[in-house]
């Protein structure tokens, strides 16, 4: 069974300060791994995916396969990163279901 | 707007009534999700299509509930008899070609009172 756990549900953070967003997860084989962010009165979008390696809007997200960890970090938070994010799973290719967390609130204090 | 649609954005129901609902994909995307979504919860996948066949359903979407893709263009999803417990955010999502990427629409918030 596939399942994607974030323990935080609210992460209060200070603008400037370092952010991480815990996610640890459970697939048998070899997963894609996905954070989806969604603001305010918004649509959940994709924030970033572990093959693209890239960094958007300044985040990052390392895949640890052996502590099967997948955490979302910004070195300096911004306001305007208060949202929701939710981490996810699927399969290889990434076209199948995908399986969320939780979600964990980032709150950025002024 | 270009993006995923759905309709209606609300619905509100008594218990034992039917409803169903629609999304419309972005247009060049073969490929629909549907998820559900409750309070503190994320979203939970329910069933997906590729173009008009439907190739996974969750073991979570009874027999109470049914999707449908004809043409492989919009799909509805309706649910039969509803229970105070189906009562959640119904979200659809479309991708298409070599993307990975799933464009959610803005859901539909059902009430079963």
């Amino acid at each position: 069974a596939q399942r994607v756990t974030q323990p935080e549900k609210l992460l209060s953070v200070f603008k400037g300060a370092p952010v991480e967003l815990k996610c640890n997860y459970s697939y048998s084989g070899s997963p894609e791994l996905f954070w989806y962010v969604q603001y305010s009165r918004q649509r959940l979008q994709l924030l970033l995916r572990h093959i693209s390696r890239e960094s958007i809007k300044g985040f990052t997200a390392d895949l640890n396969k052996g502590e099967t960890s997948f955490h979302l970090k910004k070195p300096f938070a911004q306001e305007e990163d208060s949202a929701m994010y939710y981490c996810a799973l699927s399969g290889i290719g990434g076209y199948q279901k995908v399986t969320f967390g939780t979600g964990t609130k980032l709150q950025v204090i002024p | 707007d270009t993006g995923v649609s759905q309709n209606p954005r609300h619905k509100i129901t008594k218990r034992g009534q039917n409803v169903t609902f629609r999304c419309d994909p972005i247009s060049e995307h073969n490929r629909l999700y549907w998820y559900r979504q409750t309070l503190g919860q994320g979203p939970e996948f329910l069933t997906y299509f590729q173009n008009e066949a439907q190739l996974e359903k969750s073991r979570l979407l009874s027999d109470r509930f049914s999707a449908e893709r004809p043409k492989g263009s919009f799909s509805t999803l309706e649910i039969q008899r509803t229970e105070q417990g189906d009562s959640a955010m119904y979200l659809c999502a479309s991708s298409g070609g070599r993307s990975y990427e799933q464009y959610f629409g803005p859901g539909t918030r059902l009430t079963v009172t």
